[in-house]
């Protein structure tokens, strides 16, 4: 069973500061994205990795992805009470030699940012 | 053009009913999902179809779980003689074609399943 774990479980920050979420496995993915999803509403999809040490950014937020493909990591820079959410990540991995789409998540970070 | 779309939006059953989810897909995506999300977590996968064919079942936690999409379009999650742990919020998404990189997977908005 693949298993992708999620750190902090709970974030709280003043608007202004910096954080990182984390996401950790001992399983290699193929590709692994990041989600937010907001209060009664499905995850929406930030960004996806596929390559081992590639780095995305999305205006304020960093997405890294492990060399090994096993771990990834989002950095926010200077958030914003906008920011507030649950953040979430989700690896994919190849079955049988294909890969269908199928995601394994972490356990999700609820960010709340301060005015 | 219109998203995924989930029906019920919130279903509150007595322990013991049946349950029937709805989900409607984005038109023309060849793959469907359902994941079950329990509060404050991430979703965990419950089942996967390619048009009709229900390719992995793997997630369903009991035989009382049972999904169907008979003409690779809409998709119905039954949960038969449901108990108190099944409730979660059930998530339905759909992506155009399965085993491309960087594919783009839409969630719908989830219903809400709360067994008294």
């Amino acid at each position: 069973t693949q298993l992708l774990e999620q750190s902090p479980q709970f974030l709280s920050i003043q608007e202004g500061e910096n954080l990182t979420v984390y996401c950790n496995s001992s399983s290699v993915f193929s590709s692994l994205q990041w989600y937010r999803q907001e209060p009664g509403e499905g995850p929406v999809l930030l960004v996806t990795v596929v390559t081992g040490g590639e780095v995305k950014k999305l205006k304020r937020l960093t997405f890294q992805f492990g060399d090994a493909r096993k771990d990834s990591s989002l950095h926010i820079t200077a958030a914003q009470p906008g920011d507030t959410g649950l953040y979430l990540c989700a690896g994919e991995s190849y079955a049988g030699g294909t890969s269908y789409g199928k995601l394994t998540f972490g356990q999700g970070t609820i960010l709340t940012v301060h005015p | 053009g219109a998203g995924v779309s989930q029906s019920p939006r919130y279903k509150v059953a007595k322990r013991g009913q049946d349950v029937a989810l709805r989900c409607d897909p984005i038109s023309g995506h060849v793959s469907l999902f359902w994941y079950q999300q329990a509060l404050g977590q991430g979703p965990e996968f419950l089942t996967y179809f390619q048009n009709e064919a229900q390719l992995d079942k793997s997630g369903l936690p009991s035989d009382r779980f049972f999904a169907e999409r008979p003409e690779g379009s809409v998709s119905t999650l039954k949960i038969q003689r449901t108990q108190q742990e099944d409730s979660a919020v059930y998530l339905c998404a759909s992506i155009t074609n399965p085993g491309l990189a960087e594919e783009t997977q839409y969630f719908g908005p989830g219903t809400r399943l709360l067994v008294l």
